[in-house]
This record gives C-alpha cells, structure tokens and sequence, in this order.
C-alpha cells in the first residue's frame, strides 16, 4: 500500500502564478519529508526538505508546508515558471528508516 | 564527483533473458539505494545496502531479482529470467548517513529496461 500520495497526476499552471503541489501520507510516525523534481530522461533531483519539528521551510521561490496532524505537505512556486515544468515527487521517511515516494505530479507551466 | 553513474542507459532484451544494470554510487556515499519507477506505483524502493551490506531486500519483487555490491563503488542488480512486466526505468541512488535527511539521495540518470 502507498504511504505516500499524490492524487493530483497532472498540473497545468500560467507563468507568474502560483503553482501547489500536494502530497498526503499516512504513518504519523515519518519526521523527514523531501520533495524531489525529475525532468525526462534524467534521474530525480533533491529540491527541498522539511523535518517535522517545522511547519514551513522556504527556499528561494519555493517552499514547503506540512501539516502533521492533516497528514499532508504541499509545494509552493512562486512565481511559476517555465523551467520548472517537470514531475515532483514528496517523500517521507521515519529516522532510520528509507524513504518512501509518491507517485509524482506533472507540472506544466504555460509560457 | 560525476555523480552517481549508471549503465546501460537503455536496454532492450527478450523475455526469458537475463539483464544485469550497473551503479557506481558517490565516492564516500555509504548507503545505495536501487528504485523502479512504473506510472503506477511511482518510485518503488526495491532494495538498500549499508556499507556494502544489503540491510532491506522486501521491495524486490521475486527471486528473479537479485542484487549485490561486492565494493563500496559498484553494485548490480539483476534479472533472471526477464519478463515484460519488468519493463520500467531502474535508478541507482546514494546517500551519506547524516545528511540523507536534508539532502536526500543522489539518483543516477535510470537505465530504461524493455523487455520484449
């Protein structure tokens, strides 16, 4: 069964908006959650973490929110734009132990 | 670094065959991880070593899978006999014990296996 994920399969979002992300998981136990980005043909990249200790965690046009009694974390861009058009995968982790990913979400962001 | 290398990019076998991918992790790296992406279950852990020591194997799907790493700088994963519900994109990713939940993991390019 997933622990971790991602209902929204696709995204389509204008440039200069905001685009959100969403990523659901369900062991109250996970304390670490990242968020990667994967473009075609390439392997997933590192985008930002948050550890549950926090409730946000900001990184330049990005940030990430988590809500640990929701179970939910979210992406935020702002502003979106066409270079981060890709899938986002969320991953969540309990220490010690592997992370488990979503099943992605497909950003488009129309020039 | 180059990065966490993986070979083939793409490979192209028939059923029955036996495939075997290749990973060489970060230098200094101590966990590697092999995942499976497939549309429907997204990326799929299959199996992590530890300073070369395999610690979880319940994500490899059969005993046509197996997996080793005879050095902190090489690991396989293979498939024998093949079939083509394996047919999916294989990364290799490392990691460094401490900083993984910051930085996570470092994924190589995937090696796309199609098994015809």
């Amino acid at each position: 069964d997933q622990q971790v994920k991602q209902n929204s399969p696709s995204l389509s979002v204008q440039e200069g908006r905001i685009s959100i992300l969403n990523c659901d998981y369900t062991n109250s136990m996970f304390d670490y959650f990242l968020w990667y980005k994967k473009y075609p043909a390439e392997g997933p990249t590192f985008l930002i973490s948050i550890s549950s200790i926090k409730d946000k965690n900001e990184d330049g046009r990005f940030t990430v929110f988590l809500n640990k009694s929701a179970k939910h974390l979210s992406l935020h861009i702002v502003p979106s734009q066409p270079g981060d058009s890709a899938v986002y995968f969320c991953a969540a982790s309990e220490t010690g132990n592997q992370f488990y990913f979503g099943t992605g979400t497909s950003l488009t962001v129309i020039p | 670094d180059a990065g966490v290398i993986q070979s083939p990019r793409h490979e192209v076998t028939e059923m029955g065959q036996e495939v075997t991918l290749r990973c060489k992790p970060i230098s200094g790296h101590d966990y590697l991880f092999w995942y499976r992406q497939t549309m429907m279950r997204g990326l799929e852990l299959l199996i992590y070593f530890n300073n070369n020591v395999p610690i979880d194997d319940s994500g490899m799907p059969e005993d046509r899978f197996s997996a080793k790493m005879p050095n902190a700088s090489f690991s396989t994963l293979k498939i024998q006999p093949s079939e083509p519900r394996d047919s999916a994109v294989y990364f290799c990713a490392s990691s460094q014990q401490g900083l993984r939940y910051i930085y996570g993991y470092t994924f190589g390019s995937g090696t796309r296996l199609t098994v015809v």
